[in-house]
């Protein structure tokens, strides 16, 4: 079946404490994003990644940090989180980044940074 | 920058009334597409427009794309409480930027 999974899907931590949320998809995608998602804020986008080895800033970066090694794996790290990173995570993908191509997402992570 | 600007924010409908969302944008789209998210779920694709005035319905959902290309709308005939959820539109810029609505959360009463 096709899909996006992120790991995991709910996680509770402490302020410092780094973390790693992962993403995989297996539909050979090369565009891989991941989103935030805050009441009234809708999705912002974090990182993106066209490809292997390319990846770029989104609109609000600041505190995270991706890798794209791999083509099907994208993770999203958050080296010393902080409370303002509450919030609930999705990845998404794309067979690339042009205009006719809908995204995928992943069923979420909600982190609670207490 | 480029900006899509979502109305309303919230809607909230009896069951069988009708519902609309719009986006808009000051500058010429090249593309739209709709996504629907399920209260506790994540965003799925529903419909992508790209042409002048292009309308398409999927059951009870009628998608426009405005003839300048500057707007578009989602509307729902005759709402049902399955059509609960919050509504984004999505736009990739020109330098491949995307570029989301905010959303619109659509509450229906039975």
């Amino acid at each position: 079946e096709a899909q996006v999974t992120q790991n995991p899907r709910y996680l509770i931590t402490v302020t410092g404490k780094k973390l790693t949320v992962t993403c995989s998809q297996n539909m050979n995608h090369e565009y891989m994003s991941w989103y935030r998602q805050d009441p009234g804020l809708g999705l912002r986008q974090i990182y993106y990644s066209m490809n292997v080895e390319v990846t770029d800033k989104g609109d609000v970066p600041e505190g995270y940090k991706v890798s794209r090694k791999e083509k099907r794996n994208f993770p999203l790290i958050l080296e010393s989180p902080s409370p303002n990173q509450t919030s609930l995570y999705f990845c998404a993908s794309s067979l690339r980044a042009t205009i006719n191509q809908p995204q995928h997402f992943g069923d979420g992570t909600r982190l609670s940074i207490l | 920058g480029q900006q899509v600007m979502q109305i309303p924010q919230y809607q909230h409908v009896q069951e069988g009334e009708d519902f609309t969302t719009y986006c808009n944008s000051s500058t010429t789209l090249s593309n739209i597409q709709w996504y629907k998210q399920r209260p506790g779920g994540h965003p799925v694709f529903l419909i992508q427009l790209v042409k002048s005035g292009e309308v398409k319905k999927q059951k009870r959902l009628t998608f426009q794309f405005g003839e300048a290309k500057k707007n578009s709308s989602l509307h729902i005939t005759a709402t049902q409480t399955t059509d609960v959820g919050t509504y984004f539109c999505l736009h990739a810029g020109n330098n491949r930027k995307l570029i989301w609505g905010l959303g619109t959360s659509l509450a229906v009463n039975p």
